[in-house]
């Protein structure tokens, strides 16, 4: 059974930082590019990062580049969000999900607070 | 950027009910699109892949048609556990963008 398990979120100053984590079991996770998306409250989903199988290629949406860094460590089976410079915008649900392509699988997601 | 632009925003259907989803690219996508489900307060459902392709264990009452910049998402004989959100992504292009979504209420 395919398996995506989020932690790291919290509540988190303005400016602050957090780094997610998503710990994947159940398929051949180093065969897959993997997501993270993020739903603020009340609304839709929004699309914030993605990586291929090996690390090579990485895409952010505008709104986090330069803050928001994805990664990935096949041999523990895990991809990372770290988020850097955070805003209140940023306050969401941020799940992980599998290569789409193919059939995503979701985490439950991490809450992430940005509050004084 | 790619827009996605989805059709009804929300939609009032009766148990039993025929519905369809729209979902329109600012330009062409290919067959680079999929369908989620999501009910409040927890993770989306994938559903459909590749426009038509049904993920594992999503009934065959839930299907996908479409090409180019014009899809559809049809559920069929709805069910009490069907009233939810629906959302369409496309995958052509980064960044990956999901259309606004559908709330699917009961009449």
């Amino acid at each position: 059974e395919v398996q995506l398990v989020e932690s790291g979120g919290g509540l988190v100053q303005p400016g602050g930082s957090l780094r997610l984590s998503c710990a994947a079991s159940g398929f051949s996770f180093s065969s897959y590019w993997m997501n993270w998306v993020r739903q603020a409250p009340g609304e839709g989903l929004e699309w914030v990062a993605n990586m291929n199988q090996d690390g090579s290629v990485k895409n952010y949406v505008d709104s986090v580049k330069g803050r928001f860094t994805i990664s990935r460590d096949n041999a523990k089976n895990s991809v990372y969000l770290q988020l850097n410079s955070l805003r209140a915008e940023d306050t969401a649900v941020y799940f992980c999900t599998s290569q789409i392509s193919v059939g995503a699988s979701w985490g439950q997601g991490t809450l992430v607070t940005v509050s004084a | 950027d790619i827009q996605m632009t989805q059709s009804p925003s929300s939609l009032s259907a009766s148990v039993g009910d025929r519905v369809t989803i729209t979902c329109r690219a600012s330009q062409g996508i290919g067959n680079y699109l999929a369908w989620f489900q999501q009910k409040p307060g927890k993770a989306p459902r994938s559903l459909i892949y590749g426009v038509s392709s049904l993920q594992s264990g999503v009934p065959s009452k839930f299907s996908g048609s479409g090409s180019g910049t014009d899809f559809t998402l049809t559920i069929t004989s709805l069910q009490p556990e069907d009233f939810a959100t629906y959302y369409c992504l496309q995958y052509y292009a980064n960044p990956v963008t999901f259309g606004q979504g559908t709330k699917l209420e009961i009449k």
